[in-house]
This record gives C-alpha cells, sequence and structure tokens, in this order.
C-alpha cells in the first residue's frame, strides 16, 4: 500500500531555533515528493519538491528536504524559524501509477514561540 | 506564475439550495483538476479528478448526483454542491495541473461553505 506519514501533528519551536518536520513514505514505486505550507483558512502554497533529480531539494524561504531513500523519508528542515513560518505543513506523496493523484499526509502543525 | 483562483471566497446559504464554486488557473491551461474537501485541523481529501472536455473522475464514497463537477475549459472548472445541508459545510479547495507533464499542483485559496 502506497501511503505518507507525518510523525508529529504538532512542532512547536522557539524564534530563530532550528525547524525539523518529518516524514515518511510508503511505495513500492519512486514517487515524487512535495511539501506544502498552509496558513489559516487560505490555500496551499508549495514549498518544495522532489522527483529523482538531487537528493537535497531547496525551497522557498530557506525551507529544505532531504529525500533518503534507504529511510523511505523526506523530512523538512530550516535553520532558523522565523514568527511567520507558523502554520500547518503537509507532506505529499504522488505516484505516477495513480495518474498523478496526491497523497496527503496528516499535516503538522508549526508553533514558533517569539 | 502558476496561480490559481476560487471564487467565492466564502458563501453561506440555506439548506436545500445549491451552490457553485469556480476555479480558474490565471496564468496557465490546467488540462487537469482536483477537488478536495478539508475538515477542521485535518487533511485535505481528494474529491474527484476532472480532465478538460471529460467527465470527472470520483472517489470512492463521494456522491457524484450532489457534486456535479464541470470542466469545461482549459481553464475553469466549476464544482456544484446541489441540495445543501449542514453536513457538507467545509472548506473546499480546487487545484490545477498544467499539461506539461509536470505532477506538481497548484491550489487555490480555498472556498468556505457554510450551510444553515
Amino acid at each position: 500500500a502506497q501511503s505518507v506519514t507525518q510523525l508529529d501533528s504538532h512542532v512547536s519551536v522557539s524564534e530563530g531555533t532550528p525547524v525539523l518536520l518529518r516524514c515518511n513514505y510508503s511505495s513500492s514505486y519512486s514517487p515524487s515528493l512535495f511539501w506544502y505550507v498552509q496558513h489559516p483558512n487560505k490555500g496551499l502554497q508549495l514549498l518544495l519538491k522532489y522527483t529523482s533529480a538531487a537528493t537535497l531539494v531547496k525551497g522557498i524561504n530557506g525551507f529544505e528536504a532531504e529525500f533518503k531513500k534507504s529511510e523511505t523519508s523526506f523530512h523538512l528542515t530550516k535553520p532558523s524559524a522565523h514568527m511567520s513560518d507558523a502554520a500547518e505543513y503537509f507532506c505529499v506523496v504522488s505516484f505516477y501509477n495513480q495518474g498523478g493523484k496526491l497523497i496527503f499526509g496528516q499535516g503538522t502543525e508549526l508553533s514558533v514561540k517569539p | 506564475g502558476a496561480v490559481v483562483s476560487q471564487h467565492p471566497s466564502r458563501v453561506i446559504c440555506k439548506s436545500g439550495t445549491s451552490v457553485k464554486i469556480e476555479c480558474r488557473s490565471l496564468d496557465f491551461q490546467a488540462t487537469t483538476m482536483f477537488w478536495y474537501r478539508q475538515f477542521p485541523k485535518k487533511s485535505l481529501m481528494l474529491m474527484a479528478t476532472s480532465n478538460e472536455g471529460s467527465k470527472a473522475t470520483y472517489e470512492q464514497g463521494v456522491e457524484k448526483d450532489k457534486f456535479l463537477i464541470n470542466h469545461a475549459s482549459l481553464t475553469l472548472s466549476t464544482l456544484t454542491v446541489t441540495s445543501a445541508h449542514p453536513e457538507d459545510s467545509s472548506f473546499y479547495i480546487c487545484s490545477a495541473r498544467d499539461g506539461t507533464g509536470s505532477e506538481t499542483q497548484y491550489f487555490g485559496p480555498g472556498t468556505r461553505l457554510l450551510v444553515l
């Protein structure tokens, strides 16, 4: 079965400290992987995507993620959190054999304390 | 680039009425559009996939006669919630994918539906 799991439903960090949001996937195929961010009552914004090129992917707003096939992980990181980073983050997987449908993780709510 | 809009952003309607939500790709042609539903504090649930000029493909458990989807052009898809009831109240989000073969979906800002 193909699935994606976000290991933390809620992460809280202090402003200026590193952010780590964890994501693992399960697949028999090589997936495309995405991280999206959603601010309250807003749509989703693409942060970054992995599509079988470089395993370390850099995205917008200082975020990056590393694809580790051996660990089936695609964790999202940022060296220094900003107050504006507080939002819901979704790890998303696309499987080519399913017509490119996206499978969403459960989401991780990131809180940033002053 | 890759901007998707939705209209309206919020709608309140009476039970039994129908509501139409529009999804537009503003600067690219969307061969495929998707409709999602999101409950509070929950992830997105794919409702249906629509390809321009053909019938939408609905996910298991989604009533196609209740959630009518039309994708008549490469820049516009509509979702009509027919005979809406309070349990249909939700946040509806569309996304669009261009025809270049990219798997990236670009999301609209969402429509908050409240059925009284």
